[in-house]
């Protein structure tokens, strides 16, 4: 089966750093995917790993190890509107046809 | 942002009544997705499409169908729906074919079911 691991709630201060884990278990890998969704909104998407490495897109990146099936998001000088869930999927393959496995969210809560 | 809607938004119908939700895109993407998001439990998969008339289960499939008749348009059908199926529904699109791994989002139904 496939399962995805990862904290369900994680509270940081402004202006600090936040990782936020996630550790996959699936048949098939072709990437990691990170959403934020605030509260009441829909998911927007973040970034995407399927080598390899760290991506880094602005204040955000995003690491992978697929021998160790693990990732992890980082956000950095933390902000208020940083409060929000953010997810972690893998993108699987089933014959020609790709879909993402969704973690159950890390609720991220930044304090003043 | 992407141009994906969804109708209803909001939805309140009884048990074993049918209800169906509309999800329309306007960026000619070949992928489609219907998810349910539930407290604790993330996004999950409920059935997904790849092309019209082309569709698959995902995780969550029992107690819905899909049906894709034209690239725009994707359908989900709770045939007779259930307490169980209170939840936010979300259609998602993608462009795998132009190499993008990103899925866009609609805005979400929240459908009750009494």
């Amino acid at each position: 089966g496939q399962s995805l691991e990862q904290p369900s709630e994680v509270t940081a201060v402004e202006g600090a750093i936040v990782q936020i884990n996630c550790t996959y278990q699936t048949s098939g890998f072709y990437g990691l995917s990170w959403y934020q969704q605030h509260d009441g909104g829909a998911p927007t998407f973040l970034s995407y790993n399927a080598l390899d490495g760290l991506e880094e897109t602005g204040r955000f990146s995003s690491f992978l190890s697929r021998s160790d099936s693990y990732g992890y998001l980082l956000l950095q000088e933390l902000q208020m509107k940083d409060s929000a869930s953010y997810f972690c999927a893998v993108r699987d393959r089933t014959g020609s046809s790709y879909k993402l496995i969704f973690g159950s969210g890390t609720r991220l809560l930044v304090r003043p | 942002d992407a141009g994906i809607t969804q109708s209803p938004r909001h939805k309140v119908t009884e048990t074993g009544t049918p209800v169906t939700l509309r999800c329309h895109q306007t960026e000619n993407h070949r992928y489609m997705y219907w998810y349910r998001q539930d407290p604790g439990h993330g996004l999950r998969l409920i059935h997904y499409s790849y092309g019209v008339k082309d569709t698959d289960k995902g995780e969550v499939s029992d107690g819905y169908s899909v049906s894709r008749s034209k690239t725009e348009d994707f359908l989900l059908t709770l045939e007779s729906a259930t307490s169980s199926q209170t939840s936010v529904y979300f259609c998602a699109i993608s462009d795998l074919d132009r190499g993008s791994y990103e899925q866009y989002f609609g805005p979400g139904t929240r459908l009750t079911v009494t």
